[in-house]
């Protein structure tokens, strides 16, 4: 069975700094998707970015750029340039192809000091 | 993407008594999903709706508590039944079109239960 494990609970970064959220997972499917979401306080799900398991290019979306090492199933997340507007629980989520089913990490709040 | 919506957005409500959250897509969709997302924590997944039949519920959940419709490509209801205080949570209605495209969300309906 797949796993996703987010191990930093809260992280802390300077309005205008880099930050960079760590994600690992588990699993024997060759084809799967990886995504970033974003939980504001408003509860709403936002899609930050995704990756398809078959690109080797890491996806860009502005500031927002992922690490992914197949490989070492590691999928981390960075965030150039932080703004105030990124303070949220920022999750990570990988697609089973099979049944579209996503699995969820247990999530890394974002703290961003003015 | 897709426009979901759901409602009630939010709702206070007896412990014994039920209540029925709609979830609507501006257009169809190939799976629809309903998560609960308590205080602090991740999503976990209730069940997939399946349009015109039974809904496929995840291990923990069971259909007299949480019946789930979903009578066309564009619609669902979950109810949840007897509540009580233990049900407080977030619940999510999630939509997939397929094709590689990104899963949605709803906004969500925050439920408090007394």
């Amino acid at each position: 069975a797949q796993t996703v494990t987010q191990s930093q609970p809260e992280m802390s970064v300077q309005e205008a700094e880099t930050v960079t959220l760590s994600c690992t997972y588990d699993t024997s499917e060759s084809d799967y998707y990886l995504f970033w979401y974003k939980q504001p306080p408003s509860r709403q799900m936002i899609l930050v970015i995704r990756q398809e398991a078959y690109k080797q290019q890491n996806a860009t979306e502005n500031r927002f750029s992922v690490n992914f090492q197949k490989a070492a199933k590691s999928f981390s997340l960075k965030i150039s340039d932080s703004q105030l507007g990124d303070a949220a629980m920022y999750f990570c989520a990988y697609r089973r192809e099979s049944n579209y089913q996503l699995i969820w990490g247990a999530g890394t709040k974002l703290i961003i000091k003015p | 993407s897709a426009v979901i919506s759901q409602k009630p957005s939010r709702d206070i409500c007896q412990r014994g008594t039920s209540l029925t959250i709609q979830c609507q897509v501006d257009s169809q969709v190939t799976m629809m999903f309903w998560y609960r997302q308590q205080p602090g924590q991740s999503l976990t997944l209730i069940a997939t709706a399946n349009q015109g039949s039974e809904a496929t519920y995840e291990s923990g959940f069971v259909i007299d508590k949480f019946p789930i419709s979903r009578p066309n490509l564009t619609f669902s209801t979950l109810t949840v039944s007897n509540m009580s205080p233990e049900d407080s949570s977030i619940y999510l209605c999630s939509v997939e079109k397929g094709g590689g495209r990104p899963p949605g969300f709803g906004p969500g309906t925050r439920l408090l239960v007394l």
